[in-house]
């Protein structure tokens, strides 16, 4: 099956720095998400993107679904932007394969 | 409109006990799927329904686990013989049809097993 992986593993940034967070897919795709999970444990959705970009405020994304790998921009960090983002992927099946997610702190 | 929500949002239970962990979907979502995720992983797949019937199954640990949507909505997690390899949070998703595959989280169950 299709494999997922983020990197960085870990981020630390300071507030008002930029970001990229990136995930690579092993296989073509029907569907790349990105969640940002809460500290409760929430998975929130920030982009269904199986291809293309989208933008939505500070918060941006582009998948190259030839090239297998997707990109998530975080302008102008804040604090309230800490978490962990995960990238996740579905071949086939509607099952979506989860990478191991990316751990951001924004310190202020 | 409401999201997916999951009760009970923590449970704790003894090694051996059989738990249910319930799950109401989007409503008019057709499609819902379980999570597993243990700590500092991303979350595993596990069963996916469409409407009433499981269609994939394939993420289900062993014969402990079994999942139910009898309805078409809400959805039933049943794991027997809790071990505490069981423990994690759980986690619910649907979307609107298979065709359109964007799916929707609830908040978790977690679940501790001593």
């Amino acid at each position: 099956g299709i494999q997922v992986e983020q990197s960085p593993p870990d981020l630390i940034l300071q507030e008002g720095a930029n970001s990229t967070l990136r995930c690579n897919f092993s296989d073509s795709v029907n569907n790349l998400q990105w969640f940002h999970q809460n500290p409760w444990g929430q998975l929130i959705n920030l982009f269904y993107i199986p291809s293309g970009t989208k933008q939505n405020g500070r918060l941006s994304a582009t998948t190259v679904a030839t090239e297998r790998y997707s990109l998530l921009y975080i302008s102008s960090s804040q604090t309230t932007d800490s978490g962990v983002y995960f990238c996740a992927a579905e071949e086939y099946g509607n099952k979506l394969v989860f990478g191991a997610g990316t751990i951001l702190r924004v310190k202020s | 409109g409401a999201g997916v929500s999951q009760t009970p949002s923590n449970k704790v239970t003894e090694k051996g006990k059989y738990v249910e962990l319930r799950c109401d979907p989007i409503s008019g979502h057709t499609a819902l799927y379980w999570y597993r995720q243990s700590l500092g992983q991303g979350p595993e797949f596990l069963i996916y329904f469409q409407g009433t019937g499981a269609a994939d199954d394939s993420g289900l640990p062993n014969d402990r686990f079994f999942a139910v949507r009898p309805e078409g909505s809400v959805s039933t997690l049943k794991i027997q013989r809790t071990e505490r390899g069981d423990s994690a949070m759980y986690l619910c998703a649907s979307s609107l049809t298979s065709g359109s595959p964007e799916q929707y989280f609830g908040p978790g169950t977690r679940l501790t097993v001593t």
